[in-house]
């Protein structure tokens, strides 16, 4: 019965370092999603997969930013060469069908990057 | 490109005020979800929307979602220090992805 788990929860980077956030989703959901959240502000798209098929990726800031989801359930959001302005809090959330927009999506508690 | 303007952005009142939050967009999105957030956690979703006039309780809170489907509110009668927190709308956009407002960000003060 475990929600979305995300993982670290806190990371400090130094600029120029590559970073990997993981995503666990509820078992058996089929859509991911990463979203973005700045301090003060509401989270922003970055991509989606259904299953292990990544069908958006609008969202992602740069070429530096990449997702995937190689078995359609775990889930990893790479930073390369980290930035200051990368820092923020990096949720991801799940939901149980596809494209729907009803289908409510279950929120981690998100990671918390610094880049220094 | 889908917008939400959410207002006020900070609210600070007192328990037992009541108080409103508005979305409002140019756009027509098919659902309209709130969502709260309390810091170090993901966003809770409270309720969804999908048409247009519809209106919602939730106990102490009531949704509205406007008959054009282009804006929404959030009112809480008799707000409580509980209630505090961050509001979110989000509209519900291609693929599923949520479109979110800037946030409200509520104090409420014993």
């Amino acid at each position: 019965g475990a929600g979305v788990s995300q993982s670290p929860r806190y990371k400090v980077a130094k600029r120029g370092q590559d970073v990997a956030l993981r995503c666990d989703p509820i078992s058996g959901h089929v859509s991911l999603f990463w979203y973005q959240q700045a301090l003060g502000q509401g989270p922003e798209f970055l991509t989606y997969f259904q299953n292990e098929a990544q069908l958006d990726k609008s969202g992602l800031p740069s070429d530096r930013f990449f997702a995937e989801r190689p078995e359609g359930s775990v889930s990893t959001l790479k930073i390369q060469r980290t930035q200051q302005e990368d820092s923020a809090v990096y949720l991801c959330a799940s939901s149980l069908a596809g494209t729907s927009d009803y289908n409510e999506q279950f929120f981690g508690p998100g990671t918390r990057l610094t880049v220094l | 490109t889908q917008l939400l303007e959410q207002s006020p952005q900070f609210l600070s009142i007192q328990e037992g005020e009541n108080l409103t939050v508005y979305c409002n967009s140019s756009s027509v999105f098919s659902s309209l979800q709130w969502y709260r957030q309390e810091p170090g956690e993901g966003p809770v979703l409270l309720v969804t929307v999908v048409t247009g006039g519809e209106v919602k309780k939730l106990k102490r809170l009531t949704f509205q979602f406007g008959d054009a489907r282009k804006d929404s509110s959030l009112h809480i009668t008799a707000a409580q220090p509980g209630d505090t927190g961050l509001y979110l709308c989000a509209g519900g956009s291609w693929g599923g992805k949520l479109i979110f407002g800037q946030g409200t960000e509520l104090s409420v003060k014993p």
